[in-house]
């Protein structure tokens, strides 16, 4: 078992929308909670992390925590062409070397 | 600040051959790693260090080499290049061990081994 998993997508959505993204996780150990966004072609770039369970919000975005089902969220709301990229989770114990991604939804913001 | 820098971005070497991926950042982060990118697999840690002089492997370290002698870089070496590490490769860092959810990436290079 995939100590983290995501629905790779793609993800197809008008503009305006809101949008979804989720991962799974297997290791109640862990602690911190990040996503990222990856345009194409590019790296990948820190859009936010948390390391509670429950919301946290950055404009239009909020990420969600719930350890309970381990399991984790974005939302994107009034959703922008802009917004068109790959979405990664990943996660972390603090101190520990390794940072585990999930495997990146791709999503397309349609005008 | 120029954050992560990483050259080249494109690459194409023959199987059996060697090479460097350059890293450098100039943000005075203790912490840097690197990982490559395969479809369907996200990303996966290759290397990583803590510090001058400190490195220690990840995930997927077989064929590759790091060391790190100075705070602002840390090359990746290819010993022998084969097809399977053909791939996208980010080298990341971040303020130290502690702070790894702040990571910062670089742009990435594209290798291709044939």
């Amino acid at each position: 078992q995939k100590e983290v998993e995501q629905d790779p997508g793609p993800l197809s959505v008008p503009e305006g929308a809101i949008v979804s993204l989720n991962c799974t996780y297997s290791n109640s150990a862990f602690q911190y909670f990040m996503w990222y966004r990856q345009y194409s072609r590019k790296g990948p770039e820190l859009l936010m992390y948390t390391y509670s369970s429950g919301n946290k919000e950055d404009g239009r975005f909020t990420a969600q925590v719930d350890k309970s089902s381990k399991y984790i969220s974005l939302f994107i709301r009034d959703s922008q062409p802009s917004d068109s990229a790959t979405y990664l989770c990943a996660i972390l114990i603090q101190g520990a070397q390794k940072l585990v991604f999930g495997q990146g939804t791709r999503l397309t913001i349609n005008p | 600040n120029a954050g992560v820098t990483q050259t080249p971005k494109f690459q194409v070497l023959k199987t059996g051959q060697s090479m460097t991926l350059q890293c450098a950042q100039d943000m005075n982060h203790e912490y840097m790693s690197w990982y490559r990118q395969d479809p369907g697999m996200g990303l996966r840690l290759i290397h990583y260090s803590v510090g001058a002089g400190i490195t220690d492997q990840g995930e997927v370290p077989n064929g590759y080499n790091v060391s790190r002698s100075t705070t602002e870089d840390f090359p990746l070496r290819l010993l022998s290049a084969a097809p399977s590490q053909t791939s996208v490769y980010f080298c990341a860092s971040s303020y130290s061990l502690w702070r790894t959810e702040e990571q910062y990436f670089g742009p990435g290079t594209r290798l291709t081994v044939t």
